[in-house]
């Protein structure tokens, strides 16, 4: 059964390092998100991604954030300075175009 | 906007039983869809079932189903005949008219689900 990867599993970073958290999305969808849950939180919707451009954005994308499909598989988060906050596991989902499916997730931790 | 709501931040079931977690909704889309996921421990995001808001019949996969009632903006989940492994947090969530770009979930805060021997 297709599934969405991603790596890592785990990253561990220190304040003011860029991370860049990567994703494979389920091959035949073309629909792309992040999503963040800060532990014991809800899920928050990111970032949308269709047609190599962004669709939608929360008021959490900030200009610290950012995506990118390099190629015909991969879909990245980059975080060029993280924060203590920014601590929290980060999901990426595909679709094509209704059914959600998501990733494993990254957990992120900020030092 | 979106919004769900999950009043029930913890629920007990015993193996073998069946559990309704609930879920209402707010939206002024005509046209939206509604989803629950499992969490379990491991913290991965597991997609349990989808219903459109024009679709008729409840949305079933397996032991799980979806009781939709749009005038009441409840999407309840019913799991028939608990398992242990169902011990999980579980999330409703929505997008709203998909307009032919990607369209975002809004998440409730869970409900977590302890099937019990």
């Amino acid at each position: 059964e297709p599934e969405v990867t991603q790596t890592p599993s785990h990253q561990v970073t220190q304040m003011g390092q860029e991370v860049i958290l990567r994703c494979v999305p389920i091959s035949n969808h073309l629909y792309f998100y992040w999503y963040r849950q800060i532990l014991g939180q809800k899920v928050e919707f990111l970032v949308s991604f269709y047609n190599n451009e962004i669709s939608e954005k929360s008021e959490i994308f900030d200009d610290q954030f950012s995506v990118e499909r390099p190629d015909g598989s991969n879909f990245t988060l980059k975080i060029r300075s993280t924060k203590l906050e920014d601590s929290a596991m980060y999901f990426c989902a595909s679709s094509d175009p209704y059914e959600q499916y998501f990733g494993p997730g990254t957990r992120l931790t900020v030092t | 906007a979106q919004k769900i709501t999950q009043t029930q931040p913890g629920m007990f079931v015993q193996e073998k039983e069946a559990v309704t977690l609930d879920c209402t909704y707010d939206t002024s889309d005509q046209s939206y869809g509604l989803f629950w996921y499992k969490q379990p421990s491991s913290g991965e995001m597991i997609f349990l079932i989808y219903q459109g808001s024009y679709d008729e019949q409840n949305a079933t996969e397996g032991r799980y189903s979806l009781n939709f009632q749009k005038a009441r903006k409840s999407a309840n989940l019913v799991i028939s005949a608990s398992q242990l492994g169902d011990s999980a947090m579980y999330f409703c969530a929505m997008r709203g008219t998909f307009t032919g770009t990607a369209s975002k979930l809004t998440f409730g805060t869970g409900t977590r689900l302890q099937v019990t021997l």
